[in-house]
């Protein structure tokens, strides 16, 4: 079955520091990934996907995340963190080939604190 | 316009109750899903319909009956309330592939006093 883990489930940073969120995925066939934020109250929105060839995907808010096969890693990144990027930030996975229905499968979840 | 809209946003309630939630989409999305997610904040599906037909039942208890009228709505309904299902429900959408990316609502928070 497939999982996926985050490692550190809070993770702070100073304002204008590097952002680094792990993620890892066990699947014998490498999913589809994702990356989501959710804000304090508010529901999910997608940061960026991996569905293809391009191993290194850049997504909103000047986030992006490089996907490494050989170490089954999604890790999510931002050169300069900004106080608005306090969030709640989601890795999850989804399955591929014939019959996969879209369901996601999440992380742990990791709190994102940028200190002024 | 709102993507996927739920309601109500909060609802408390006591053990032993019965609720629904309601959920639509303007996506024509296919495919709908009901998350939740827990105090811990892990999120886990509980529930997809493909065009009104059921395709993900994810070890639910019986109380949790998702319907969906149609293929732009799904809605939750839980009967017998109890504690351990305050948490917050979301609803989802997509083209059910799994390529495509899922469109989230804003989430209900239940809580069961």
């Amino acid at each position: 079955a497939q999982s996926v883990t985050q490692l550190g489930s809070h993770v702070s940073v100073s304002e204008g520091a590097l952002v680094l969120l792990r993620c890892n995925y066990s699947s014998s066939v490498p999913p589809y990934l994702f990356w989501y934020v959710q804000y304090p109250n508010q529901g999910l929105q997608l940061l960026l996907k991996y569905t293809s060839a391009a191993t290194l995907v850049k997504g909103i808010n000047g986030f992006e995340a490089e996907f490494k096969k050989s170490e089954t890693s999604f890790h999510l990144t931002k050169p300069s963190a900004h106080m608005s990027d306090a969030a709640e930030y989601f890795c999850a996975v989804s399955d591929r080939g014939s019959g996969n229905t879209g369901k996601l499968i999440f992380g742990q979840g990791t709190t994102l604190q940028v200190k002024p | 316009d709102t993507a996927v809209s739920q309601t109500p946003k909060y609802l408390v309630t006591q053990m032993g109750n019965d609720k629904s939630i309601k959920c639509e989409q303007n996506l024509g999305h296919d495919t709908m899903y009901w998350y939740k997610q827990d105090s811990k904040k892990f999120l886990k599906i509980m529930f997809s319909y493909n065009n009104k037909e059921l395709i993900i039942n994810e070890t639910v208890p019986n109380r949790f009956s998702p319907k969906s009228p149609d293929k732009a709505h799904l809605n939750l309904h839980i009967n017998s309330l109890e504690l351990g299902d305050s948490a917050v429900y979301f609803c989802a959408s997509s083209e059910g592939d799994g390529r495509k990316v899922a469109f989230f609502g804003q989430g209900t928070r239940l809580t069961v006093v």
